[in-house]
């Protein structure tokens, strides 16, 4: 147990559907990210906040929408995806953008 | 359920030199993927290097090579002629070898490189 929790831990959505990931930690970290992890791929950054401010988008398409509202939670907003965009996306966390990071336990996605 | 262990928090070379990183791990899986990922200040995960259990030929990638050791359970990381570049945090990564499984992380190593 790393401290950081996603929920939740399976999802399967349409590519009509809506739906949100949820990232937690009460770490007191201030920096907090996304990766996507494909079948076939090693891991990949999307996005960086740092003290709720987006730092950095890795040229992600805009179905992905990040949201962050306080320094403990980070939201993954999902929209009309594609089936290419199943994967294992995992959040983490650090001290500042410096530290080192925690990673959570994924959650694994499935667009049907 | 697996584990990954690095019991080195952060470590030191000087440049030119070589130095090698730990990892150990668990599990009861027969077939899986072990990796190692560098994490530079940019907070991108860089793959380094990727073994394959069933494979007994450690891996290598230029100055980046393992020591797999199956029955100890140890897969540890080789870094030859050290550059100032490869200062970065080193995360030792497990993988099932079943489709679509997630990856296991250690805790990380700091590795610093020094002119």
């Amino acid at each position: 147990e790393t401290g950081v929790t996603q929920t939740p831990r399976h999802l399967v959505m349409g590519m009509t559907n809506k739906k949100s990931l949820k990232c937690e930690q009460h770490l007191g970290h201030n920096a907090m990210y996304w990766y996507k992890q494909s079948a076939k791929k090693p891991l990949e950054l999307m996005f960086v906040y740092s003290l709720e401010e987006r730092v950095e988008n890795n040229s992600v398409p805009s179905r992905f929408s990040p949201e962050c509202p306080n320094s403990s939670h980070l939201f993954l907003h999902l929209h009309t995806l594609q089936p290419e965009d199943s994967a294992l996306y995992l959040c983490a966390s650090s001290q500042d953008t410096a530290s080192k990071a925690f990673f959570g336990q994924g959650t694994r996605l499935t667009v049907v | 359920a697996q584990t990954v262990t690095q019991s080195q928090p952060e470590m030191s070379v000087q440049e030119a030199e070589t130095v090698t990183l730990s990892c150990t791990y668990d599990t009861s899986e027969s077939n899986y993927y072990l990796f190692w990922y560098k994490q530079p200040p940019s907070r991108q995960m860089i793959l380094v290097i990727r073994q394959e259990a069933y494979k007994q030929q450690n891996a290598t990638e230029n100055r980046f090579s393992v020591n797999f050791q199956k029955a100890a359970k140890s897969f540890s990381l080789k870094i030859s002629d050290s550059q100032l570049g490869d200062t970065a945090m080193y995360f030792c990564a497990f993988m099932k070898g079943t489709s679509g499984s997630r990856l296991t992380f250690g805790e990380g190593t700091q590795l610093t490189v020094n002119p």
